[in-house]
């Protein structure tokens, strides 16, 4: 079974611009998390999508959004990028509404320069 | 307000010998907590789980230890092995997966395993 798999590894920008992230779930599962790392830190919740809709947000400005596609596929969107926006970013997948069990991807490193 | 504290960075611990991961909670609302391992440039993988009916859970090497009473949980790893040099992550929430939900994490532990 394949895991969740994300992309681009690794992603530089310059403060201003817009970085979008790509997650694939796990084959079956509809529910699609994503998570920023910063430095020295936890995970901090940015956003949970399950068959296509936003169930719940965290506590970020709304130039952070995302979507989900009809295969389950998720985008993170993040605009008008700043430094602080640096980061690992980490999408998870899970079998909706059942368990809290998350299987997550390597990530996307980015870099905001 | 750290609903999910950890409250060593790190931890440093001989090969073969017993670590202890420690992890405080302040939410009376969370009945359910996972742990999670990290290596570098890898996300992090679900290890073991508890829910607030019991106080221990067990599988292999690993024990999670919950009591409630003083909302503090305890991974322990015996023995420990070099393969366990990680970041472990407490992680908690209410029981039921629900869009009012999410799973509220700690900020981790590096465990260093020493040979």
């Amino acid at each position: 079974e394949a895991g969740v798999t994300q992309s681009p590894t690794h992603l530089i920008k310059t403060r201003g611009q817009q970085a979008t992230l790509r997650c694939s779930p796990i084959s079956g599962h509809t529910s699609v998390y994503w998570y920023q790392q910063a430095l020295g830190l936890g995970l901090q919740f940015l956003l949970w999508y399950d068959e296509g809709e936003e169930r719940n947000r965290g506590n970020f400005p709304p130039r952070f959004s995302g979507r989900q596609f009809p295969n389950y596929s998720s985008e993170l969107n993040v605009n008008a990028l700043e430094l602080e926006d640096s980061a690992l970013y980490l999408c998870a997948s899970s079998r909706t509404g059942i368990e809290w069990t998350l299987h997550f991807g390597n990530g996307t490193r980015l870099t905001v320069t | 307000d750290q609903q999910v504290k950890q409250n060593s960075p790190s931890l440093s611990v001989q090969e073969g010998r017993i670590s202890i991961l420690n992890c405080d909670y302040t939410n009376s609302m969370f009945d359910y907590f996972l742990w999670y391992k990290k290596y570098p440039a890898e996300g992090p993988t679900f290890l073991i789980s508890i829910s607030s009916i019991k106080d221990k859970n067990e599988d292999g090497r690993f024990t999670v230890f919950l009591n409630k009473s003083a909302k503090h949980l305890s991974l322990h790893i015996v023995p420990s092995q070099p393969g366990d040099s990680a970041v472990y992550f407490c992680a908690a929430s209410p029981r039921r997966v629900d869009s009012n939900y999410q799973l509220i994490w700690g900020a981790g532990t590096k465990l260093i395993i020493k040979p």
